[in-house]
């Protein structure tokens, strides 16, 4: 079955530090992959997505990310760090397009704090 | 995001009671996704909806859960005799291509956080 690991429950990095959010994933062939930022009170926002060819995939708020097939991963990084990242980050995959449609599958996310 | 709207933002249920929760996109919007977010969880799939037809309800975990987009905009979410476990908050997300993530966004709503008590 497809599932998605975000080891990291909780992170607190301090601002202006760098940052690195794993995501391990499950699936017999390569998904479609995704982070997505969860605000409190808000909507998920999509950062990025990996569909294809360059493995490092620019997002937006300074984010990247970057798909390992050997690891199975697609790590999320900034090199730093702000105040208003604080937030809830969702790893997901979605098997490449079949039925017209593609249904996300998400980790549990990881909660990220920032120190001052 | 984008325009998705969802509704009541807070619902507290007592056991037994039947609600309804609404996702109102904007106009164009395809295809239309209901998940369910535990505390402390990720989003799990529910149903999928393009225009009015509901193409996958594969992730509704009872006969107690029925979702329904009559005329391809509007969708409503609804649990009948709710359970303490059906406690969540239910997210609706929305996009113009057929919903796979690969040619269009997805938006989400604020969600429907239900507490069943």
């Amino acid at each position: 079955a497809q599932s998605v690991t975000q080891p990291d429950i909780h992170i607190t990095v301090s601002e202006g530090a760098s940052l690195e959010l794993r995501c391990n994933y499950s699936y017999g062939a390569t998904p479609y992959l995704f982070w997505y930022v969860q605000s409190p009170g808000q909507g998920l926002q999509l950062l990025l997505k990996y569909f294809s060819g360059d493995t490092l995939v620019q997002g937006i708020k300074g984010f990247e990310a970057e798909f390992k097939r050997s690891q199975s991963s697609f790590n999320l990084r900034k090199p730093s760090v702000h105040w208003s990242d604080a937030a809830e980050y969702f790893c997901a995959v979605a098997p490449p397009r079949s039925g017209g449609y593609n249904k996300l599958i998400f980790g549990a996310g990881t909660r990220l704090a920032v120190h001052p | 995001g984008a325009g998705v709207s969802q509704s009541p933002r807070y619902k507290v249920a007592k056991r037994g009671q039947d609600v309804a929760l609404r996702c109102d996109p904007i106009s164009g919007h395809v295809s239309l996704f209901w998940y369910q977010q535990a505390l402390g969880q990720g989003p799990e799939f529910l149903t999928y909806f393009q225009n009015e037809a509901q193409l996958d309800k594969s992730g509704l975990p009872s006969d107690r859960f029925f979702a329904e987009r009559p005329e391809g905009s509007v969708s409503t979410l609804k649990i009948q005799r709710t359970q303490q476990e059906d406690s969540a908050v239910y997210l609706c997300a929305a996009g113009t291509s057929g919903g796979d993530g690969v040619t269009g966004e997805l938006f989400f709503g604020e969600g429907s956080r239900l507490t069943v008590l």
